[in-house]
């Protein structure tokens, strides 16, 4: 089965800073990968999607990355703030009905 | 209210009890999904459901069962619940096709098996 990686280690990073997130896929290219937001005690909410015939996505302070040829997707929060401190988690859909997640890092953005 | 809703929210059992957890949905989507998440492991996939009609195995679906008892309606049952199955259940939904496939989850159960 599809494997989807992500850094187990807690993300630790100043106010104002980007934030960069890691998200890798193991054999062949998902659809799509799409990336959410976990707090504490919650479900998941929908952040962003990209497409596997793009390169970059972007909204508002977010952007995501898609390299096919690395097998990896990369999430950016600029000028983070605390508000911004969850576990963001990365989903990629394959055939078109099976969603795979990671385990989600944690990100902590400290004033 | 919420679009998506799990009862209970909290459950604690003994070993070899039957449970069932209940998800509902208000959006009137096709397609609904349970999860389980476990510290260090992320979302794991039990079964999904594209309709009433229409049920599949996930990754971890042994000892597990699921029912579509209509199309708002997805109830995941541990037959025999034994202490590996403690864990925090999430019910998703999605509608074919439409935009970025967004899943819409619910706030989640957390069961304990004794």
């Amino acid at each position: 089965s599809q494997k989807i990686e992500q850094n187990s280690e807690a993300l630790n990073i100043q106010e104002g800073k980007t934030a960069t997130l890691t998200c890798n896929y193991t054999n062949y290219s998902p659809a799509y990968l799409q990336w959410y937001r976990q707090d504490p005690g919650r479900g998941p909410v929908f952040l962003l999607l990209i497409r596997e015939n793009e390169k970059e996505k972007r909204k508002e302070r977010l952007k995501v990355t898609f390299d096919t040829t690395l097998k990896q997707s990369l999430f950016h929060i600029t000028a983070s703030q605390p508000a911004d401190s969850a576990t963001y988690l990365c989903a990629a859909l394959y055939n078109f009905n099976k969603f795979y997640f990671g385990s989600g890092t944690k990100l902590n953005v400290k004033p | 209210d919420a679009d998506v809703t799990q009862t209970p929210r909290n459950r604690i059992t003994k070993t070899g009890k039957r449970i069932m957890l209940e998800c509902s949905q208000t959006k009137g989507h096709d397609r609904m999904y349970w999860y389980r998440q476990d510290p260090g492991l992320g979302l794991r996939l039990i079964y999904y459901s594209f309709d009433v009609k229409d049920i599949n195995k996930g990754e971890i679906s042994d000892g597990y069962s699921v029912s579509r008892q209509a199309q708002a309606k997805f109830s995941l049952s541990l037959e025999s619940a034994i202490p590996n199955q403690t864990a925090l259940y999430f019910c998703a939904t999605t509608e074919e096709g439409a935009g970025d496939n967004e899943q819409f989850f619910g706030p989640g159960t957390r069961l304990t098996v004794l």
